[in-house]
């Protein structure tokens, strides 16, 4: 059964301490990786999309990996606007449906 | 350019009452598609529609229906609310089947 999970639930930091959140897939094959930022009460908004292990992207503080089991969020020096909930989703080959992960919930402290 | 706009943004329903959940796009979108967030889980696919005039169903089905009513809107209809309907409802579109999606803000639902 393909399936996304994602670690820590939630990770609390202090202002500019970095750290990586996780997201873990087993999928019969992968066409794509995606990572969504969620701010309470809105909708997801979408980040970066990964399509090939060892491809990287960036994003002001955000870099996305990701390998052929996992994928990883590595956020440099945050600040408390980055709290949110980040979300994964993958897209496995000849289906238009994604595959969630339930989110790591993310709080920086001033 | 509004993206992805969804009406209401709040519901309260009775169990057994209908409604009609809508949701457009002017990014010129082939692909749209209605999901359901609950508590502690991830996204579940409701429907989706892949190109204007076709529909298909995603993982959560049962006790919705929808339609495409032209390039620009999708709607999801709820026959006959139940409890376990209650729920943030999210509408979304991509270029493509396959390629990124983009959201709209949310329908909160709460049935009785």
């Amino acid at each position: 059964e393909d399936q996304v999970t994602q670690s820590p639930e939630a990770l609390r930091l202090q202002e500019g301490e970095s750290s990586s959140l996780n997201c873990s897939y087993t999928v019969s094959g992968l066409r794509g990786l995606f990572w969504y930022r969620q701010d309470p009460g809105k909708g997801p908004e979408f980040l970066f999309t990964l399509y090939s292990a060892g491809e990287e992207k960036e994003k002001e503080r955000l870099k996305a990996t990701l390998t052929k089991k996992e994928s990883f969020l590595h956020i440099t020096a945050p600040k408390p606007e980055d709290s949110a909930t980040y979300l994964c989703a993958v897209q496995v080959d000849s289906n238009y449906q994604l595959i969630w992960g339930a989110g790591t919930k993310l709080i920086i402290k001033p | 350019n509004a993206g992805v706009t969804q009406t209401p943004k709040f519901q309260v329903l009775k169990t057994g009452q209908s409604m009609t959940l809508q949701c457009a796009q002017d990014m010129n979108h082939n692909s749209m598609y209605w999901y359901r967030q609950d508590p502690g889980m991830g996204l579940r696919l409701i429907y989706y529609s892949a190109s204007e005039g076709t529909t298909d169903k995603g993982e959560v089905p049962n006790g919705y229906n929808v339609s495409r009513l032209n390039k620009r809107e999708f709607s999801l209809r709820l026959e006959s609310a139940a409890p376990s309907q209650t729920s943030v409802y999210f509408c979304a579109s991509s270029g493509d089947a396959g390629y990124e999606q983009y959201f709209g803000p949310g329908t909160r639902l709460t049935v009785t």
